[in-house]
């Protein structure tokens, strides 16, 4: 199947922790981003990266560390763990600008637990 | 950066009835404006979107509308099946930016059997 992958899909952990998320898509696209959807539902733009090159750097705190070892994954790091990290992770990706690039392709999430 | 409102945050329909999102945003350069359906424990999914150069956009139960001078766009969804529940979100991106999509703040639809 082509489409963007996210594991894990359930992580709960102790405050205090560093833990990571992974994303990977098959799609061919040159951007992957990161989306946090709070409690509420609101989804808010994390980060940003273009063939490896981070492009959005949202006011996120510096315990979170995104990485892209490739054009296909997009990983998520975060530090020393707090209660209000709490929320669904969402990777996405889109095409070039020149292939309807501003189309973007959600992941199934991922529900990060903090206790 | 750009803002978008969206309006109602809930929406209860009857099966059948029809339903409608607006959404409302602030950088009149924006150009693309794409809606997404959430069902309950899965990722946005993308279900229609309209450019700029169009006013209006359908595809069979689903069409999109937009206003350019009033910098408003809405999506009407006929014929409401009980699958159509889920929340929707709208957005807007100024397209060959900088790959900011802005959400609103989602509407959350039920169809009643």
């Amino acid at each position: 199947d082509t489409a963007v992958s996210q594991t894990p899909k359930y992580l709960v952990t102790q405050m205090g922790n560093d833990k990571s998320i992974k994303c990977e898509q098959n799609l061919g696209h040159d951007t992957m981003y990161w989306y946090k959807q709070d409690s509420k539902k609101f989804l808010k733009i994390m980060f940003s990266y273009n063939n490896k090159e981070l492009i959005i750097n949202e006011t996120v705190p510096n315990r979170f560390s995104p990485k892209s070892p490739d054009k296909a994954h997009l990983n998520l790091h975060i530090n020393s763990l707090e209660l209000g990290d709490s929320a669904v992770y969402f990777c996405a990706s889109s095409p070039p600008w020149t292939s309807g690039g501003d189309t973007q392709y959600f992941g199934p999430g991922t529900r990060l637990t903090v206790l | 950066g750009e803002n978008v409102e969206q309006h109602p945050s809930t929406l209860s329909v009857q099966e059948g009835d029809s339903a409608v999102i607006k959404c409302t945003y602030s950088d009149s350069a924006s150009n693309y404006f794409p809606w997404y359906k959430q069902e309950l424990g899965k990722g946005p999914q993308l279900i229609i979107d309209i450019r700029s150069n169009v006013g209006e956009k359908k595809d069979q139960r689903i069409a999109v509308t937009l206003n350019k001078t009033a910098k408003h766009f809405s999506l009407h969804i006929t014929e409401t099946q009980p699958e159509d529940s889920a929340v929707y979100f709208c957005a807007a991106i100024l397209s060959g930016g900088d790959y900011k999509l802005s959400f609103g703040a989602g509407t959350t639809v039920t169809v009643r059997a």
